[in-house]
């Protein structure tokens, strides 16, 4: 299994709504990472969050990290249709190979 | 703004084919790298560059080399292209080693027939 994995794999709201997405992961990280890939393009990077901290803003993302749970969760305030994408967290793995892992991703879709 | 170019976003190639995905990056970053991305998958790293003419193996290699003979360019080498390399591939480039923020580029969805 993965070392990242969010949950839940989709997720449908109205627009303006709230959208919560959740990543697990399995062994001890430095920092989490999310990403958001629009249909069809590359990834782009939204937020970095740090083992020592617990929330982290920006702009109307929210992210928090339960290192005791090994969770992270990307709210997403006022949902717009833009907001449309798939979001993936990324940890990096720091036994054995050394990278930045990939969840699956969540696919987030905002209707009008 | 950091730009990653990708040289073409879609091919369709024939197997047995020799393939070249060609990634620029505009920002001085010393690390790039080589995902492919498939449904259900997710992202797996296939190389990644930490200087020029380094390079590391990174979950699925095989069937792939990578070139970096300048720092700004990091080519994917598919040397005799199969079905079973059909997939978006996904070029990036750090400036803070293999765990920092990546920039992507916007992804070669490539077709092997």
């Amino acid at each position: 299994s993965q070392q990242g994995e969010e949950d839940p794999q989709a997720l449908s709201i109205q627009e303006g709504e709230n959208a919560t997405m959740n990543c697990s992961y399995k062994t001890s990280i430095n920092n989490l990472q999310w990403y958001r890939q629009n249909s069809g393009r590359g990834l782009v990077h939204l937020i970095l969050i740090r083992s020592n901290e617990r929330e982290k803003h920006s702009g109307r993302l929210r992210v928090t990290l339960d290192t005791s749970k090994k969770s992270s969760s990307l709210l997403i305030t006022a949902s717009r249709a833009a907001d449309t994408a798939s979001y993936f967290c990324a940890t990096d793995v720091l036994q054995g190979a050394q990278k930045l892992v990939f969840g699956q991703g969540t696919r987030l879709t905002i209707n009008p | 703004d950091v730009k990653v170019t990708q040289s073409s976003r879609y091919l369709v190639k024939r197997t047995g084919e020799k393939v070249f995905l060609e990634c620029v990056q505009d920002m001085d970053h010393e690390n790039m790298f080589w995902y492919r991305q498939d449904p259900g998958l997710g992202l797996r790293l296939i190389y990644f560059s930490y200087d020029v003419k380094m390079k590391e193996k990174g979950d699925i290699p095989e069937g792939y080399s990578v070139s970096r003979e300048k720092k700004e360019r990091f080519s994917l080498i598919l040397e005799s292209a199969s079905t079973n390399q059909t997939s978006m591939y996904l070029c990036a480039s750090s400036p803070d080693g293999r765990w920092g923020e990546l920039f992507f580029g916007e992804g070669s969805r490539l077709t092997v027939l």
